[in-house]
């Protein structure tokens, strides 16, 4: 099974500063078949389900503000808000699909706080 | 617009089952796969499997393997996930989620979630 593991669990930021998470995999989740990325985000708001940020590591989804982005490749990732808003306060996840259709797995999720 | 709507809420003993159902809107039912995920209280995303709805194929993770059954009925545009000899951690808020056309492994919309408590 392939394991992903977020880093930090929790981190405080400043209004209008950068917020940088890191997600790893425990194998390669790079297909060298159509040079991908088989790597999403996810963002959840408290008492709501999760939002689709990113996919294929590094795709928006449609009107996700360009503050986020994602970066990475083979088994390190990252998230970036490169200036926390107030509505970015949230639990962000992880998720490999490249088991997939066998296989999904979430990160445990960090917590972004404003400072 | 796509809309997934779940179930209410269930309070079940240990050992009974329960059928959480998610009915879509908005899009072309058969042309998508739903993803079952759950989330226990204070703790993190756990995908438990997905139902194709055109096949009615599944896939889940081995843990639920005996428990989990995800059916659909494409007259209704409703998906269901039924688990059954509940435990008491199985108490979580279970989300459907519709996995993407093109990245079937990716969801892009998603239910409110329904709320399973077991609890004798």
């Amino acid at each position: 099974d392939i394991v992903m593991t977020q880093s930090p669990d929790s981190l405080a930021v400043s209004l209008g500063e950068r917020a940088t998470i890191s997600c790893k995999s425990s194998q390669n989740i790079l297909y060298s078949s159509n040079n991908k990325n088989y790597l999403a985000w996810y963002q959840q708001k408290p008492g709501q389900p999760p939002k689709l940020l990113i996919y294929w590591a590094s795709t928006r989804e449609s009107g996700v503000p360009d503050r986020f982005s994602g970066s990475g490749s083979g088994t390190d990732f990252t998230l970036t808000i490169s200036s926390l808003q107030a509505e970015d306060v949230a639990v962000y996840y992880c998720q490999q699909y490249y088991g997939s259709p066998r296989e999904l797995t979430f990160g445990g999720g960090t917590k972004v706080e404003i400072k | 617009q796509v809309q997934l709507v779940q179930s209410g809420s269930e309070v079940k003993r240990p050992g009974a089952s329960v059928k959480v159902s998610c009915e879509s809107s908005g899009y072309t039912f058969t042309d998508y796969y739903i993803h079952w995920v759950r989330q226990a209280p204070g703790q993190g995303l756990e995908w438990m499997g997905w139902i194709n709805l055109k096949t009615a194929a599944t896939n889940f993770v081995q843990k639920f393997q005996g428990r989990v059954t995800m059916t659909r009925d494409t007259s209704i545009s409703t998906a269901y996930m039924e688990l059954t000899r509940l435990r008491s951690d199985d108490t979580a808020v279970y989300y459907c989620a519709r996995g993407t056309a093109l990245v079937p492994g990716v969801t892009d919309y998603w239910g409110q979630g329904t709320l399973v408590t077991v609890s004798s």
